[in-house]
């Protein structure tokens, strides 16, 4: 159980061009999701959190105007790279957690999505 | 501001070896988490700690959470070449719902 997917787990487009990645959770509802980028070498840094019905939370440094996110439903969160640029090539990685306490809660984590920007 | 270090960056050990991480915050904890990211990988969740003192065994792994909650560590005993990847701690600071990462300790195994 708590599977989370991430689609796609590559892409590879033009500059100035927006790209979407979605994020679901399978098997369970998600209450709130996180948005991650992972430079190579680096740590994961949070991008975002979003709460299903709500606006995001992002993260100081991080554009909102640049990286849309949508949490219409408890299944389904996406990312959208507007106008991206070489600069924007990361791995982004989202997570979700379930109903319950959140003391008590485990980010279950995508596999990722890799985006080269040309 | 909220900031989870880790120490050492980087550790090159023999087969067999122990090894060991550790997890700094610079305020106290609600919980902290333990990762495993695979090269090329994504993070997979190892364990999460939430008391003080807590000391959790996973065969070969060992998790610390410190008395204070301020730090853990992550020891592996005698590693295998399937241990290799990057180990993040992530914590939980009180009062906020956002995980912190850690900046993570790469592990390589020679065989």
């Amino acid at each position: 159980g708590a599977v989370v997917s991430q689609h796609p787990s590559w892409v590879i487009c033009k500059s100035g061009t927006s790209v979407k990645i979605e994020c679901r959770s399978l098997d369970f509802q998600a209450t709130t999701m996180f948005w991650y980028r992972q430079f190579p070498k680096q740590s994961l840094m949070l991008m975002a959190t979003s709460n299903e019905g709500s606006k995001a939370t992002y993260e100081q440094g991080v554009e909102k105007d640049k990286f849309l996110i949508n949490h219409a439903s408890l299944t389904l969160s996406t990312l959208t790279v507007t106008s991206a640029h070489p600069e924007d090539s990361s791995f982004y990685i989202c997570s979700a957690t379930a109903h319950g306490t959140w003391t008590e809660e485990t980010q279950y984590f995508g596999p990722g999505t890799r985006l080269l920007v040309l | 501001g909220q900031q989870v270090m880790q120490i050492p960056q980087y550790q090159h050990v023999q087969e067999g070896e122990d090894f060991t991480t550790y997890c700094n915050s610079s305020t106290t904890l609600s919980n902290i988490q333990w990762y495993k990211q695979r090269p090329g990988g994504h993070p997979v969740f190892l364990i999460q700690l939430v008391k003080s003192g807590e000391v959790k065994k996973q065969k070969r792994l060992t998790f610390q959470f410190g008395e204070a909650k301020k730090n853990s560590s992550l020891h592996i005993t005698a590693t295998q070449t399937t241990d290799v990847g990057t180990y993040f701690c992530a914590g939980v600071f009180s009062g906020f719902q956002k995980l912190v990462f850690g900046t993570g300790t790469r592990l390589l195994v020679s065989p």
